[in-house]
């Protein structure tokens, strides 16, 4: 069970465009910054977003990020193959001193 | 170029006590703002966080499993170590470590590949 909750799956055609939601409450969402990483079987995790919307460097524009409340949300534009992957949402816990995060969330691009 | 990687057994028996080595480059662990955190996920189960080292050397460890944890530094050695005495069948799970800045809103902004640590039943 995790402490924030995503969509177990979402899915797309090439080239549409997607969300992800991402759900807490006011002791991890409400009072920090969002971040998302995509993560690819047998590979490194990848950062995409952090701080809500700030992309890293090297990260296309198709992906961006928002917050309102207690709640977040990943958009993936203009879905391309290489976008399958199971995406996580992440945020700091105050009464852990750590990080939470979401169940993640499969991405199928049909 | 940051990397992280992780290692350490494989397999580890019910009772025994795990050592992982988180091997980094690309930045200092004393820099201020740096940090490094150990991450465990089991199979088909969610991401769950374990422990932290700042570049102060204070540590951090998640409530339910900071009696069994330890984690230290070998700044000489770039080398970030978690051990978890006890381990069981339930601590079945790919362990990554993860670089954590401040500046990026406390995001894990570098991973490693993660080692699949198995504890048979």
């Amino acid at each position: 069970q995790s402490v924030l909750t995503q969509p177990p799956s979402a899915s797309g055609t090439p080239g549409q465009r997607v969300t992800i939601s991402c759900s807490g409450n006011t002791s991890n969402i409400g009072s920090n910054t969002v971040h998302w990483h995509q993560h690819l079987p047998g590979t490194a995790p990848k950062l995409l977003i952090h701080s809500n919307n700030q992309r890293p460097s090297g990260v296309p524009d198709r992906f961006s990020g928002s917050k309102s409340g207690t709640s977040a949300s990943l958009a993936i534009s203009g879905l391309q193959s290489e976008d399958e992957a199971v995406y996580y949402c992440a945020t700091w816990e105050e009464s852990l001193n750590g990080p939470v995060f979401g169940g993640g969330t499969r991405l199928t691009v049909l | 170029q940051v990397t992280l990687r992780e290692s350490g057994p494989a397999l580890v028996k019910p009772t025994q006590t795990l050592t992982l080595t988180c091997t980094f480059s690309g930045f200092s662990l004393t820099t201020s703002g740096m940090c490094v955190t150990w991450i465990r996920q089991p199979p088909g189960k969610a991401l769950e966080w374990l422990a932290r080292v700042d570049w102060d050397g204070d540590t951090y460890y998640t409530t339910s499993l900071k009696t069994r944890l330890a984690i230290s530094t070998d700044t000489s050695e770039n080398q970030v170590v978690l051990t978890m005495t006890n381990m069981d069948p339930a601590d079945t799970a790919t362990y990554y470590c993860a670089r954590i800045r401040y500046a990026s809103g406390l995001a894990m902004d570098y991973w490693g590949q993660g080692t699949l640590v198995t504890v048979p039943s």
